[in-house]
């Protein structure tokens, strides 16, 4: 069956430091990779996601990329603000999409 | 463009009420429709998902129900709720068969039974 392994948290940095969120999967055929972002006390929101082998996806300075040969999508951010602080998802499914498959979850702080 | 709506957004119910919560979906028809559950500080679990009205799968034994009696409207209940209920609900919806399988979701739904 399809799994999702996330880093465990919570993170703590700095504003301004480098983030990396460490994701790995296991799944059956060529699944589509995301990574979602929550809030406190809101729902999830689709940050960024790849479709296949070696696509990089990106968003509000969030990065990506779809590595088949590690099954990985680490999430990257080179300088991360204060109000980055959230938890984040990562997941992948299948196209057909009936279920996506989550991982657990790392929560992020960001301090001053 | 497409919005998902919950209501209500916090719910406070004792122990063995009744529950309805609602989720409706504007802007795309026949979606794949989805309820979750999140304990505090853990992670998503799928409770029911749909492909179609009148059409449920149920992912886990328990107190719940769910029920789709419009393409665009999802509701999940209970006859009795346990303290066990509590948590932070989350509707979703996909484009199913076309889309690559990324799911939309509402702003939540925060129950908590005393």
């Amino acid at each position: 069956g399809n799994s999702v392994t996330q880093m465990e948290g919570p993170v703590t940095l700095s504003e301004e430091a480098f983030l990396t969120i460490n994701c790995t999967y296991t799944a059956t055929g060529y699944p589509s990779l995301f990574w979602y972002v929550q809030y406190p006390g809101e729902g999830l929101q689709l940050l960024l996601k790849a479709t296949k082998a070696d696509d990089k996806g990106s968003n509000k300075g969030f990065e990506a990329t779809y590595r088949k040969e590690t099954t990985s999508f680490h999430l990257e951010k080179g300088s991360v603000q204060v109000s980055d602080s959230a938890v984040y998802f990562c997941a992948l499914g299948t196209g057909g999409g009936n279920k996506l498959t989550f991982g657990t979850g790392t929560q992020l702080k960001v301090e001053l | 463009s497409q919005t998902i709506h919950q209501w209500p957004a916090t719910l406070v119910q004792p122990v063995g009420s009744p529950l309805s919560l609602e989720c409706t979906v504007e802007g795309t028809s026949n979606p794949n429709l989805y309820w979750y559950r999140q304990a505090a500080g853990r992670g998503l679990q799928l409770l029911f998902y749909s492909v179609g009205i009148g059409q449920i799968s149920s992912e886990v034994p328990q107190n719940l129900s769910a029920s789709r009696p419009q393409d665009r409207q999802f509701i999940l209940s209970s006859k009795k709720l346990l303290l066990s209920d509590s948590g932070f609900y989350l509707c979703a919806w996909s484009a199913g068969l076309a889309g690559v399988g990324e799911q939309f979701f509402g702003p939540g739904t925060r129950l908590t039974v005393l």
